[in-house]
């Protein structure tokens, strides 16, 4: 089995940039698509990023993913951060044998 | 558009099962696969394994394959998780979550509500 690990929080100030990376601890991060996503407090989780880098029809382009075979690790990238991205955010992937494994969430604080 | 609701809160005494309802809206029930996965106070998300809305096909994760059930009723498009011999370690918020599959990969692309089990003596 593989794991994906995050930065259990980070912080920024609006307006600003943050990357939160996603890596993973056997086999490629290229071999499977990666998933992002967001959970405000007191809500179900919603789908930000699918497929490394795709957006969901409703999601702003502020919102971007990426991956780097060289650290085996995925990154979502959220640009012009407002307030309202305050919230927890997951990776996901899976293998042949793993069909779904979530990262264990960032806590994303705007300040 | 496409909703997916979810059956109410549950209490239960360790040793008991549960089963969580979701119902299904807005979209061609048989087409989309149905994940459940859950989140325990203040944890992370935790896949329990996936059905097939199509065919009644089950993928459940290995660590609860020989407690957990999954199935669907296309006719209400309603998919179901029953979960037996329930642990008071498995109170948590039980979502159902719609799997958009294309070109070999899956992702969820809606999620449920989730529903509150409360598992306490």
């Amino acid at each position: 089995n593989f794991m994906l690990t995050q930065p259990h929080s980070v912080s920024e100030s609006p307006g600003k940039t943050v990357t939160i990376s996603c890596t993973r601890s056997s086999g490629s991060i290229a071999s499977n698509y990666v998933q992002w996503y967001q959970q405000r407090p007191g809500s179900s989780p919603t789908t930000v990023i699918y497929e490394d880098n795709q957006r969901p029809s409703g999601v702003p382009d502020r919102f971007s993913g990426s991956i780097d075979s060289s650290s085996n690790s995925a990154s979502l990238t959220i640009s012009g951060l407002k307030t309202e991205d305050e919230a927890d955010y997951y990776c996901q992937s899976y293998d042949s044998n793993n069909p779904w494994v979530f990262g264990g969430g960032t806590k994303l604080t705007v300040l | 558009q496409v909703q997916l609701v979810q059956s109410g809160a549950e209490v239960k005494k360790p040793g008991a099962s549960v089963k969580v309802s979701c119902k299904a809206s807005g979209y061609t029930f048989t087409t989309y696969g149905i994940s459940w996965v859950r989140q325990a106070p203040g944890q992370g998300l935790e896949w329990m394994g996936w059905i097939s809305a199509y065919n009644g096909y089950t993928n459940y994760a290995q660590k609860l394959q020989d407690r957990v059930t999954m199935t669907t009723d296309t006719s209400t498009s309603k998919a179901y998780m029953e979960l037996r011999s329930l642990r008071s370690d498995e109170t948590a918020v039980y979502y159902c979550a719609r799997e958009n599959c294309s070109g070999g990969s899956c992702y969820i692309d809606y999620w449920g509500q989730g529903t509150l089990v409360t598992v306490s003596s």
